[in-house]
C-alpha cells in the first residue's frame, strides 16, 4: 500500500530536550516536505527536499533541522524544542520520475506538545 | 511574501445545495494548483488538481483563471459527507516542491 508514515504520532516533551520525528514514504517520490498546522494559521511549510541531499527552507524553518540521506526518509529534528513549537506536524511526499503529477501525499500527522 | 487567500467561512448549507469556494494567489509564476480536503484532525487529501481548461470530477468542478490569479471549486448536490475544510494550494513560483496552502474554507452540510 502506497503510504507516508510518521513516528511518533503523539509526543509530549519538555523544553530543550532534542527530538526527532521520522517520516518515510514507499512511493519512490523525489519531493518530501514538512509542515506544521496551527489554529488560525493553516498549514505552513517548514522545510522541503527535492531529492537526496537537496533541502531548502520553507516559510517557518527557524528551530528545525532536516536531512535527506536516503530517498525514502526525511526526518525532522528539533534540537532544542520550545513551547511555541507545540503543533500538529505533517510530512508529505510527491513526484515520481516519469510522471507529471505533483500531488502531495500526507502522513497521518504527529501531535507534539512541548512543556 | 507569497500568499494564497481563501474565505474562511464557515459555509453552512443544506443537503443538495450548490456551494462555491474561491481562492486568490499572489505569485504569477505559479504553475500547479490543487484543492485538498481536510477532515478534523486528519491529514489533507487531494480532492482535485486544477487545470487551465477547468476540470470536473463528478459533483466537483474546478476552474483556474490565470489572468486574475483566481481558482474556484464548485460542489453540486452537497452531501453530509462533504462537510470538511477545503484547502486551496499553489506552488511557489518555479519550485514544485514549495507549496503554499490557503488557511482553508470550512464547509458544514446540514440535513
Amino acid at each position: 500500500e502506497a503510504q507516508v508514515t510518521q513516528n511518533p504520532r503523539y509526543l509530549i516533551t519538555v523544553t530543550g530536550k532534542k527530538l526527532t520525528v521520522t517520516c518515510s514514504q514507499n512511493m519512490n517520490h523525489e519531493y518530501m516536505s514538512w509542515y506544521r498546522q496551527d489554529p488560525g494559521l493553516g498549514l505552513r511549510q517548514i522545510y522541503y527536499s527535492m531529492n537526496v541531499e537537496v533541502t531548502d527552507k520553507g516559510d517557518v524553518p527557524e528551530g528545525y533541522k532536516v536531512s535527506r540521506k536516503e530517498k525514502r526518509n526525511f526526518p525532522l529534528i528539533l534540537e532544542s524544542p520550545s513551547p511555541n513549537q507545540t503543533s500538529l506536524y505533517f510530512c508529505a511526499s510527491s513526484f515520481s520520475p516519469g510522471t507529471n503529477s505533483y500531488e502531495q501525499y500526507f502522513g497521518p500527522g504527529t501531535r507534539l506538545t512541548v512543556t | 511574501r507569497k500568499e494564497v487567500e481563501q474565505d474562511p467561512g464557515p459555509f453552512n448549507v443544506p443537503e443538495g445545495a450548490t456551494v462555491a469556494f474561491n481562492c486568490t494567489y499572489s505569485n504569477s509564476a505559479s504553475q500547479s494548483f490543487f484543492w485538498y480536503r481536510q477532515d478534523c484532525r486528519k491529514e489533507p487529501k487531494l480532492l482535485m488538481s486544477v487545470y487551465s481548461s477547468g476540470n470536473e470530477d463528478g459533483r466537483f468542478t474546478a476552474q483556474l483563471n490565470r489572468a486574475s490569479q483566481y481558482i474556484s471549486l464548485l460542489i453540486r448536490d452537497s452531501k453530509l459527507s462533504d462537510s470538511a475544510t477545503y484547502l486551496c494550494v499553489v506552488n511557489n513560483g518555479g519550485s514544485q516542491g514549495n507549496l503554499i496552502f490557503g488557511k482553508g474554507t470550512k464547509l458544514s452540510v446540514k440535513p
